[in-house]
């Protein structure tokens, strides 16, 4: 089993609409998430962290359910720009290596 | 505020030739470097990561090394390319206490192509 596994998408939604998509991770002794954003043949770019509370970046919303062992991201009032694949990334404390999943698509069009 | 440099931006190789890529941090002293592959569509790898000058740590077997000859230089080297070799290299960095140890920050890679 893959330690962070994502759906692949991808999510085509129209602009101003709402997309959400998940993400799970297999070691519950993970304690950091993160969301980066990656455009097509560039390098990823941290999107946010994500705290055990749940956290809000304008029109990003990140959640996380730590009893079920996933990681929710939620764009409202999509823009074209936000059009990329999102990479959903976990750590355990003070562990050097990140777990990275595959990648959800996202592709917002006019 | 930090910066991390790579370079080339691409190249493309016949297999059997040697490689070096470099990546440089800058604003930051003694960073945790990272070299990571992504494979076409698909998720990244972590090969090496460094705790300080000359420390190594390999995660996969494989055809490549790094060094970390100085503080904010980590350079990945390969002595004969193979095909599979092809992919997009990452540099990373990221602090070195705490929490800080968790967010790593990606240079802008570089394009590797293997003919």
């Amino acid at each position: 089993r893959k330690e962070v596994e994502q759906d692949p998408g991808p999510f085509n939604v129209p602009e101003g609409a709402t997309v959400a998509f998940n993400c799970t991770y297999s070691n519950s002794a993970s304690q950091s998430f993160f969301w980066y954003r990656q455009d097509c043949r560039k390098e990823p770019k941290l999107l946010m962290s994500v705290y055990s509370s749940g956290n809000e970046d304008g029109r990003f919303t990140a959640q996380l359910n730590r009893a079920s062992q996933y990681i929710s991201l939620l764009i409202r009032d999509s823009k074209l720009s936000d059009s990329a694949t999102y990479l959903c990334v976990v750590n355990r404390f003070n562990d050097y290596k990140l777990s990275f999943g595959a990648g959800t698509t996202v592709t917002v069009r006019a | 505020s930090q910066t991390i440099h790579q370079w080339p931006a691409t190249l493309v190789q016949p297999v059997g030739s040697p490689l070096s890529l470099e990546c440089t941090v800058e604003g930051t002293s003694n960073p945790n470097l990272y070299w990571y592959r992504q494979a076409a569509g698909r998720g990244l790898q972590l090969l090496f990561y460094s705790v300080g000058i000359g420390q190594i740590s390999s995660e996969v077997p494989q055809n490549l090394s790094a060094s970390r000859p100085q503080d904010r230089q980590f350079i990945l080297s390969s002595k004969k390319l193979l095909l599979s070799d092809s992919g997009f290299y990452l540099c990373a960095w990221s602090g070195t206490s705490g929490l800080s140890t968790d967010t790593q920050y990606f240079g802008p890679g570089t394009r590797l192509t293997v003919l």
